[in-house]
Order: C-alpha cells, then structure tokens, then sequence
C-alpha cells in the first residue's frame, strides 16, 4: 500500500512552462519531505526538503510547497528545461525512525523544446 | 564530491544462484540502506545499519542477507535468485543517525536473473 501517492503519473510541458507534481500521505508522524530525480538507468538524487514547520522552500528553479493541514506537498519547477526531463520522486519519513523512505509512484517528466 | 560507490554495475545470475552486491557510502557516513527499485516502479526500502549494526528491516525476503563492515562499506547477498528478483538495487547513505533522513544514492546495481 502507497504511504504516499503522487500525481499525475506523467507530465509533458513546454520549455519555460511550469511543472507542477502533487504528493499526499496519510501519516501525520511523517516530518520530512524530499524530492528526487532519476534519469534513466541512474540512482535518485535528492534535489529539495521541506519539514512541516515552514510552507515553502524554494532553491533555484525548484519550489516545495507544503499544505499540513491538508497533508499535501508539491514541486513546482520553474522555468522548465529539456535537461528536466526525467521521473520525479516525492519522499516522506519520520526522523525519528532511521529515515526510511517511503517514496511516491513517480511522475515521469517530459520537457519539449 | 565523492559519492555512494556501488559494485557491480551490472549483474547477470542464473536462477537459483547467488548475487553479492557492495556499496561503498559516501566518506564519513555511517548509515547506509538498501532499496530494490522494479521496472517502473518507485524504490521499496529493504534494510538499514547504522555503526554495523542493523537499525532497520524492510520487506527483504528471507533469501536476502546483509551486513555492514568496520570500514562502513555494506554487502547485500541475495541466495536462491528467482526471475522476480530482477531490478534495480540501490545503497544510499546517510551521514549519521540524526541526520538518517537525508540519503544519498548510489548509481545502482542492475541484477538479471535469467
């Protein structure tokens, strides 16, 4: 069973458009949310975190937003290039726990020139 | 920057064989994790150690073992292989226990089982 679900499954968007992937969970003792990239063949990189207490976190092109009362977060990358081209995890786990990731599903990114 | 060091990069067994993968992590990280990762599917912890000691077990089926060594690096051994058991398997490290939630993968290890 999917502790965190993510939507949609895929994304095309044109170059300079916004990406925007939605993720929710259910387990309010989850207080850490990161977002991964994966190109083909290769391992997740960690691309950006958010924790409960703040609502927006924004590094470069990349923005968390994070809703804990409606136990929803999302990426929004801004500015979109073809380089971005590739599945976006979301993420979430306890600290308290030895970090086990708990991933979305994916959502496979496509960016057209 | 150095990075999670997996080995092989690829791996090609026979059923009913036997796999071992190794993971190096980064340097001066004490945590490391497995995550086996299906065609098209997202990552499915398997097993955490922290200080070479087991912190914290996933759906590993009973045919898996794994260790962590003085030197941190870890080995995942995988008994009895079976077609299933084809896929990504991922090592990512973590620079201590408090900070255990913020987890570098490695490139991963591609097994086929044929």
């Amino acid at each position: 069973q999917q502790q965190v679900k993510q939507s949609p499954q895929s994304l095309i968007v044109q170059k300079g458009g916004i990406s925007i992937i939605n993720c929710a969970y259910e387990n309010t003792a989850f207080d850490y949310f990161p977002w991964y990239q994966q190109f083909p063949g290769k391992g997740p990189a960690l691309l950006i975190a958010i924790r409960p207490d703040v609502s927006e976190k924004k590094e470069g092109r990349f923005t968390i937003s994070f809703n804990k009362s409606a136990k929803q977060f999302s990426l929004h990358i801004m500015d979109s290039q073809p380089g971005d081209s590739a599945t976006y995890f979301c993420a979430a786990t306890r600290t308290d726990s030895w970090g086990k990731l708990q991933f979305g599903a994916g959502t496979q990114v496509v960016v057209t020139p | 920057a150095a990075g999670v060091i997996q080995s092989p990069r690829h791996l090609i067994k026979e059923k009913r064989e036997t796999a071992t993968l190794k993971c190096y992590p980064i340097p001066r990280h004490d945590t490391v994790y497995w995550y086996q990762q299906g065609p098209g599917q997202d990552p499915q912890f398997l097993i955490s150690f922290y200080e070479k000691m087991q912190s914290d077990k996933g759906s590993i089926p009973d045919r898996f073992s794994a260790q962590q060594f003085s030197d941190y690096h870890s080995e995942l051994n995988m008994s009895s292989l079976e077609l299933g058991d084809s896929a990504l398997y991922f090592c990512a490290s973590a620079k201590s226990r408090d900070n255990s939630y913020e987890q570098y993968f490695g490139p991963g290890t591609r097994l086929t089982v044929t």
